[in-house]
């Protein structure tokens, strides 16, 4: 069965620094990925998604993240975050072949931007 | 107003009483499903749905029972509330055969179970 893990549960960072959110998937054939945040006591919002072609994908805020299919990861990236950056991030896996449109969702990673 | 809405917004119950939470989307769209957020588990399914009258398990359904006699509605009924059911729970829904395969998000049903 598919699975993600998003190796860090928090992660501080200084405003403006560079930060990266990992995300590993189980390996299949034909994955879809995506990263969602969520805002304090809001819903969850679509970041960013890879369904295919280029591998780098990227946010209107900043935000970046690589399919990486050798090593089954989907790291999110930002150069420089803001304090407006400060939410919790999940990594979701949806397996393209099943069907369902179901997603697995990893542990999420709380991000804590510091001033 | 269009979208995705969860009702009610917070909730306290007790042990052993019956609960329903409310969940609406206006954009007809085809899939739906209810998650539940702990901490230290992320979001794991409850349900889903495919369509009106076509409901499936997901990683958690023991204790929670749903319909969907409306394409635009989808109610999630915990028969016998328990403490261990106490979370955050979303709806969400999507387009079948989407090429954005994007799900869409409810903002959240707080409920306690004392």
């Amino acid at each position: 069965a598919q699975s993600v893990t998003q190796l860090d549960s928090q992660v501080p960072v200084f405003e403006e620094a560079p930060v990266e959110l990992r995300c590993n998937y189980s390996s299949s054939v034909s994955v879809y990925l995506f990263w969602y945040v969520q805002y304090p006591n809001q819903g969850l919002q679509l970041l960013l998604k890879y369904l295919s072609g280029s591998t780098l994908v990227e946010s209107i805020n900043g935000f970046e993240a690589e399919f990486n299919k050798s090593q089954t990861s989907f790291h999110l990236r930002k150069p420089s975050v803001h304090i407006s950056d400060t939410a919790e991030y999940f990594c979701a896996v949806s397996d393209g072949l099943s069907g369902t449109y179901k997603y697995i969702f990893g542990t999420g990673t709380r991000l804590k931007v510091l001033a | 107003d269009a979208g995705i809405t969860q009702s009610p917004r917070y909730k306290i119950t007790e042990t052993g009483r019956q609960v329903t939470l409310m969940c609406h989307q206006t954009w007809s769209h085809s899939y739906m499903f209810w998650y539940r957020q702990d901490l230290g588990h992320g979001l794991r399914l409850i349900y889903y749905s495919a369509a009106a009258d076509i409901t499936d398990k997901g990683e958690v359904p023991d204790g929670y029972v749903v319909s969907r006699s409306k394409t635009e509605n989808f109610p999630l009924t915990l028969e016998s509330a328990t403490r261990s059911q106490t979370s955050v729970y979303f709806c969400a829904s999507m387009v079948a055969g989407s090429s954005y395969n994007e799900q869409f998000f409810g903002p959240g049903t707080r409920l306690t179970v004392l």
